[in-house]
């Protein structure tokens, strides 16, 4: 079936730095999507991608569609002791959202 | 409440037993999914439902589990004769329509199983 691949699994950074993940995929999807979860809640869209090309920003938060449909990346600019938690990429699929493992992000104070 | 209602927020139940876990979804959302997160793991999907019939089971791991959704509101996932491996948080979201057009879930806080 289709599979998202992310990296890194987890990363440990200071606070204030940049922090950058990427999400890829075997399969072309057709919207990408950057969810957060953090402890004890549910995932949270941050970034929806609809356009392959498309750069995308929300705050601190950029992301980009890959041209090839497979890939995505997303940027966390500035990182703040707030931006623990999960970060998750999705692709669309027919009618549901296929999850990619998750980015575990800890920021250090 | 305005956002997505789950219950139980936790179940311990010994092994064998069956289990019942209820989704709220946002009032006016046709579209509602159930998702799986075991421990450090991703979102494994299980089912999805537009309205009250369900167009896609493919996730459901056996046919120990099962779903319904009533009133084109509240669902109900069961799991019977549960085993250690169903332990869990079994996330459920619903969307405005279905979310092969936008993705735009939202989730619940998750009902959190576990089977001793």
């Amino acid at each position: 079936g289709q599979q998202l691949n992310q990296s890194p699994q987890s990363m440990f950074i200071q606070e204030g730095e940049d922090v950058s993940m990427n999400c890829t995929s075997s399969s072309i999807f057709n919207t990408w999507l950057w969810y957060k979860q953090e402890p004890g809640e549910g995932p949270v869209l941050l970034i929806a991608l609809y356009k392959a090309g498309e750069l995308t920003s929300n705050g601190r938060l950029t992301a980009q569609f890959g041209i090839t449909r497979k890939d995505s990346f997303l940027n966390i600019s500035a990182s703040i002791p707030s931006d623990v938690g999960i970060y998750f990429c999705g692709g669309t699929s027919y009618d549901k959202v296929i999850f990619g493992p998750g980015t575990s992000l800890s920021v250090i104070p | 409440g305005a956002g997505v209602s789950q219950s139980p927020s936790n179940k311990v139940t010994e092994k064998g037993k069956d289990v019942e876990l209820r989704c709220d979804p946002i009032s006016g959302h046709t579209a509602l999914y159930w998702y799986r997160q075991s421990l450090g793991q991703g979102l494994e999907f299980l089912i999805y439902f537009q309205g009250n019939s369900a167009p896609d089971k493919s996730g459901l791991p056996s046919d120990r589990f099962s779903a319904e959704r009533t009133g084109g509101s509240v669902s109900t996932l069961t799991i019977q004769r549960t085993q250690q491996e169903d332990s869990a948080v079994y996330l459920c979201a619903s969307s405005p329509r279905t979310s092969g057009y936008t993705g735009e879930l939202f989730f619940g806080e998750g009902s959190r199983l576990t089977v001793l």
